[in-house]
């Protein structure tokens, strides 16, 4: 499974373009990359899925190059209730089984937005 | 609406006691995993399982057993439970769908131990 490297924390100030990069050289053919936000005390939710090139929502958009060694993850005009941990998860989706459906979290990165 | 639900939001425990952590999906996942949460070391994988019957160690399975006998339940078991195993316990469930990677998680169990 291909290890992914984060920034441990960032901060950012309200209404400002937040961008969490997140380096997986090892990711292979068949993963994709997936971001989840935890708050305190809470489970992880997920934000956003891709595979290549540019995906967003109504949340965030992800940018992955061609290569797609590395990815980020866009969170547009940031307000205080965007502090929470982001986490970047490579891996197969669903359709395997065993090994192929592990699903495996780093450290995160945590995100403080001030006034 | 989705629901993963686990049967504690906390438990405290003796050194040495047989402790169950249940967790329910309601979304007839084949997948389940359960992890641990603990201060700066993220999310760790305990156990997964992806189907019934069916399961495979994580990361960190040491002093701990799951058992998957139906398909919308998968139970977590700290066989002697010991201080170290103190932490937030966070299940979730996942479908096996091959373009999908979504994950749905509860709303935790924080275990302690004394």
């Amino acid at each position: 499974l291909a290890k992914t490297t984060q920034p441990i924390s960032m901060d950012s100030y309200e209404g400002q373009e937040v961008n969490i990069t997140c380096s997986h050289n090892n990711i292979a053919t068949n993963d994709y990359i997936t971001w989840y936000q935890q708050f305190p005390s809470q489970g992880p939710r997920f934000i956003i899925q891709g595979y290549k090139t540019k995906v967003t929502n109504e949340v965030a958009s992800l940018f992955i190059p061609a290569d797609r060694k590395s990815s980020t993850l866009s969170l547009p005009r940031v307000s205080l209730s965007d502090t929470a941990v982001y986490y970047c998860l490579v891996g197969a989706a669903g359709g395997l089984t065993g090994g192929g459906n592990k699903l495996t979290f780093g450290t995160g990165t945590q995100l403080k937005v001030e006034l | 609406d989705v629901k993963v639900t686990q049967s504690s939001r906390y438990l405290v425990k003796r050194t040495g006691e047989k402790v169950f952590l249940e967790c329910v999906q309601d979304m007839d996942h084949e997948n389940m995993f359960w992890y641990r949460q603990d201060p700066g070391l993220g999310l760790r994988l305990i156990y997964f399982s992806y189907d019934v019957k069916m399961k495979e160690k994580g990361d960190i399975p040491e002093g701990y057993s799951v058992s998957r006998e139906k398909k919308e339940r998968f139970s977590l078991i700290l066989e002697s439970a010991s201080t170290n195993q103190t932490s937030m316990y966070l299940c979730a469930s996942r479908d096996r769908d091959s373009l999908n990677t979504e994950a749905f998680f509860g709303q935790g169990t924080r275990l302690t131990v004394v």
